[in-house]
């Protein structure tokens, strides 16, 4: 079983479509993210979640809707998207520390890769 | 222009040949890590580097951080297909860690 799992793989839908990515991480982090990678773009950072608060957002579009329930699970609703937000959302996960900082390595998922018609 | 600057965007190489990647920050590093990537699949993590002058290796894989520059080089030695991929640096440059990533550079190895 890998430490980060995403589902579902790919995913294609309309516009008008509500749909939701999902994130599992199974090493016992605190910290999870989602990046968004278009082509020949750097990796995006959207959102972060840090003891299951949101510390970061990115400028996202309302279209994009993240959840953190607990320490292990991260979701990214989706609805109403545009064909320019097709791309690769990778989440990751880290473990930080309570006094700051954090150990360095994200650990990422294989993606889920989006085409919006 | 971007805050994390790689070079080249992509490279052709023979097998058994070395290979040097550079990542360029336009501002002050607090941490410099380099992944490795599939096509259409997640980063593996590679190495991370945070002091000026460090230097770490895994396997052919030689990572080297020149705090003064803002700049970090990968260098491959004897490329084998395995090391075929796109390779990204990600940097912390607020102190907050939050990484931000370089285009990515795309490595191909031919026999």
């Amino acid at each position: 079983e890998t430490g980060v799992t995403q589902t579902p793989r790919h995913l294609v839908m309309g516009m008008t479509n509500k749909k939701s990515l999902k994130c599992e991480q199974h090493l016992g982090h605190n910290a999870m993210y989602w990046y968004k990678q278009s082509a020949k773009k750097p990796l995006e950072l959207m959102f972060v979640y840090s003891l299951e608060e949101r510390v970061e957002n990115n400028s996202v579009p309302s279209r994009f809707s993240p959840e953190c329930p607990n320490s292990s699970h991260l979701f990214l609703h989706l609805h109403t998207l545009q064909p320019e937000d097709s791309a690769l959302y990778l989440c990751a996960s880290s473990q930080v520390f309570l006094a700051g900082g954090h150990t360095g390595e994200l650990f990422f998922g294989e993606g889920s890769r989006l085409t919006v018609l | 222009s971007q805050e994390l600057e790689q070079s080249p965007q992509s490279l052709i190489v023979q097998e058994g040949k070395n290979l040097t990647i550079n990542c360029t920050s336009s501002k002050t590093l607090y941490g410099l890590y380099w992944y490795k990537q599939k096509y259409g699949e997640g980063l593996i993590f590679l190495m991370m580097l945070q002091k000026g002058g460090e230097e770490k290796s895994h396997e052919k894989i030689t990572a080297k951080l020149d705090e003064k520059k803002q700049q970090s080089s990968l260098h491959i030695t004897a490329s084998q297909p395995s090391h075929a991929g796109i390779y990204l640096c990600g940097a912390d440059i607020t102190g907050t860690d939050k990484l931000i990533f370089g285009t990515g550079t795309r490595l191909q190895v031919f026999p």
